[in-house]
Parts: structure tokens; sequence; C-alpha cells
């Protein structure tokens, strides 16, 4: 089965810097990779995703990357700010419409 | 419009208690899942339900869960006879408007679950 390994568990940048968390998954049937932004107390929010026949999708300050022949895809966030803060999942599935394999997530913590 | 809702936020429940946990999806969804997430952890799948169908129960770690949607819309989630590794926080999230395809999953607040 799918495998979804993902670090820095912990990532500390200044405000104002990029942050890069990165993800590799074992199964070459998965097409989807979503990225969840989970606060204290709270769900997993959605915060941009990505299928496998696009390279790269930007969304304001996000962006996400995915190489497929390497197994891995990337988040980046530019001009960190504190409401940043929060703990990063990427997750990857055959499809959105099916089950979601999550690594461990990140800890982003943005120093003011 | 309303997110995915899940009762109650807390449940706190002494070993061998039965316990039910109650998702209200998003209006319309057809797809709803469960997960369960450990402290400090990624979630994990549990079942996954296409309108009152359960196409895939896999996940769920023992027979004592049991899943159920009886008229495609609220799900609840049992869990009998409890166990202090049941604790944990039980996320719901639906998805799929009917007639569209490729929508992502849109997560509840959860059920923090502690078994004593």
């Amino acid at each position: 089965g799918e495998n979804v390994e993902q670090h820095p568990s912990t990532l500390s940048v200044q405000e104002g810097d990029s942050a890069v968390i990165k993800c590799t998954y074992s199964d070459s049937a998965s097409n989807y990779f979503p990225w969840y932004k989970q606060e204290l107390g709270k769900g997993p929010q959605l915060i941009i995703d990505i299928r496998s026949n696009v390279g790269e999708k930007k969304d304001q300050r996000i962006a996400v990357t995915l190489n497929k022949t390497a197994k891995h895809f990337s988040l980046h966030i530019t001009e960190t700010q504190p409401e940043d803060s929060a703990v990063y999942f990427c997750a990857a599935s055959p499809d959105s419409n099916y089950q979601l394999i999550w690594g461990a997530g990140t800890k982003l913590i943005i120093k003011p | 419009g309303a997110g995915v809702s899940q009762s109650p936020r807390y449940k706190v429940a002494k070993r061998g208690q039965d316990v039910a946990l109650r998702c209200d999806p998003i209006s319309g969804h057809v797809s709803l899942f469960w997960y369960q997430q450990a402290l400090g952890q990624g979630p994990e799948f549990l079942t996954y339900f296409q309108n009152e169908a359960q196409l895939d129960k896999s996940g769920l770690p023992s027979d004592r869960f049991f899943a159920e949607r009886p008229e495609g819309s609220v799900s609840t989630l049992k869990i009998q006879r409890t166990q202090q590794e049941d604790s944990a926080v039980y996320l719901c999230a639906s998805s799929q408007p009917a007639g569209r395809s490729n929508q992502p999953q849109h997560f509840g607040d959860g059920t923090r679950l502690s078994i004593l």
C-alpha cells in the first residue's frame, strides 16, 4: 500500500522568510496530492492540492511542486506571516474521492 | 454555507462503555469519510460511504467499530466496549457534490475521545 513520508517534523523560520516542506510517496498509482493546515483544536483545512497532470500550482503565497518520476512533492510558503504557524500535512491518493494517506505532519513556527 | 459539523466535540468515557459520534456532512455531499487521528500524528482512514452505501471499511481497527449512514446524509461512528487505545480525535470529511467530480475532502473539527 501507499506510504507517505514528510520532512521536517518541525520547521522554524523568521517572519517574512520562505518555508519549504517535502513529502515522498511510494505508490505510482497516486495521482492526487493535497496539503492541509491544521490549527490546534481544529480539523484539517485544505490549502492547496495538485494532480499528477501538472508539475506546479500556485495560489498567492503558497505553491506546490510535484515530481512524479521521483515520487516527491513539496509545499512552498513565501513571505511567511505569524498566522501561518500551524501543523501542515501532505497526503496522497489515487483520487480525491478516495481515502487519503497522510504524512506525519510538520509543525511550522514563524518567529516574529 | 455550513461546513462539516461533528458532535460532541469532546467525549469522555470509561473503559468498556459504548460511544456514538455524529457527523453532519456538507449538504448535498455524496461522499463521507471517517479518519482517526492519534496525538501528534496524521489522520488514518477508517471508512468511506457513497450516499448510504459503505464502500470501504478496511480501516476499521476491530469489530468493535461500526459506522452507518442510513439516509445518505448524517453518519454515526459507534465504538463498542471502548479501550484506552481508542483515545484519539475522530475526524469526518465530506466531498463530491452530486454531479461533480474531482472535489477535495472538507473536514469537520473532530470529536476528541478520551477513554479513562
